[in-house]
Formats: structure tokens, sequence, C-alpha cells
């Protein structure tokens, strides 16, 4: 069965850094595109950020982009989101979630996320 | 951008549902959906426009083609309530759409 357990959330301070992870079991690690979304209080889902398989690609949302670094270590089978400059607006759900190795970037397994809280 | 229509729905169990998702501009085929209920993460409901993620009920299917696009639920479950969102990944940044919320009477 595959299980994706996010960790690492909590309260930050605006213009602090938190970093997220996500281990994965039950997979192929490598085989898989990995995403973060994520989910403010209320609001709808947005696309945070995407690596491919080995690590060689990475895609930013223009929000976070500069701010946050996406990373995987395959050897860990574990997703990293390392959040940077930290603002009120990035308080959210983070969610990681995998790829569908037939259709890359729909995602077909999800973590049941961490909350990230950005406040003084 | 990806607009969703309606924004709420709220329909007795056996009937129809029927939710728009509109893009932009074209995104080909390369369109999911996900339902959500309170508290959960996000499930897959189709991709790639048409195709039923794996468990899900006969009762979903997707269609549309290019900017215009339906997900339909033939005959409502008290199950089915939840908030569906459709993703695109024809082009980056991926995006989603603002949601639409399905009540059952």
């Amino acid at each position: 069965e595959i299980q994706l357990l996010e960790s690492g959330g909590g309260l930050v301070q605006p213009g602090g850094s938190l970093r997220l992870s996500c281990a994965a079991s039950g997979l192929t690690f490598s085989d898989y595109d990995m995403t973060w979304v994520r989910q403010a209080p209320g609001k709808g889902l947005e696309w945070v950020s995407l690596i491919g398989g080995f690590g060689y690609s990475t895609y930013y949302a223009d929000s976070v982009k500069g701010r946050f670094t996406i990373s995987r270590d395959n050897s860990r089978s574990t997703l990293y989101l390392q959040m940077n400059s930290l603002r009120a607006e990035d308080t959210a759900i983070y969610y990681c979630a995998k790829g569908i190795a037939t259709s890359p970037n729909f995602f077909d397994y999800w973590g049941q996320g961490t909350l990230v809280t950005v406040s003084s | 951008v990806l607009t969703q229509s309606p924004a709420t729905l709220s329909l007795s169990p056996g009937e129809r549902a029927t939710l728009s998702c509109r893009a932009s501009q074209s995104v080909s085929s390369y369109l999911a959906w996900y339902q959500q209920k309170p508290g959960q993460a996000p499930r897959l409901v189709i991709f790639d426009a048409s195709n039923r993620a794996t468990g899900i009920p006969a009762r979903f299917s997707g269609s549309g083609s290019g900017t215009d696009f339906t997900l339909t639920i033939s005959s409502l479950e008290s199950e089915d309530s939840a908030i569906y969102y459709c993703q695109q990944r024809s082009y980056w940044p991926l995006t989603f759409g603002g949601g639409s919320k399905v009540e059952i009477k």
C-alpha cells in the first residue's frame, strides 16, 4: 500500500524558515514525479512545486519562486520542501502527492497534510 | 485560468450532477478532477479528461477537450457530498479551478 506522510509543519514568524518532509512507502520512489500542493484555511487548492523522479527537473509557482526549494532523497524515499522568507499568505495545509506514471503531473496518492502557520 | 461552475450544487440522492470546468486557453485533454471531503486530502477522480482513477465508481464520468470540460455523477449518493476541483497539466504553472461544492439534500 502506498503511503505518504508529511511532517515539519508548525508555527513560524514572518521571514522565518521551515523544512517540510514527506516520507513515502510502498512504491519505487524514484519512478515518480512528486509535488507539493497547499490549501489556505477555507480556500481552494494551490499547486506549489514539482520535482522529477531523479530530481533533475524542478518547477515552482510564481508565488513561491525564489523562496521555496523542492528536493528529494530517493535513497530515503523522502521529498522535501525548504521554505524561506515565509509570509502570512504562506499559511496553509501543505500536501505532498505522487504523480501518475502514465499521466505525469496528475496526482493519485496524497498525504494527509501538514499545517504551516506564519504569524508573529 | 480554470473557472468552475456552479459554485454550489444542491441535489437529492439519485439525481444527476453536472459540473463544469472552463479553461481560458486550450488544455487539450490534459485535465483532471479531484474530490475533497472536509478534513481530508484530495482524491483523484478523473484524469486526462475522461479516464476514471483506480477505485472510482462508474457513476463518475468525465468529458470534454480544449477549453470545456464536464464531470458528471450519474446518480448521486450521500457519500458524493464534497468539493470537486479541476486541474490542468497542459502548461506551467499547474493550476486548479476554484472548486464546485456538491451538497446532498
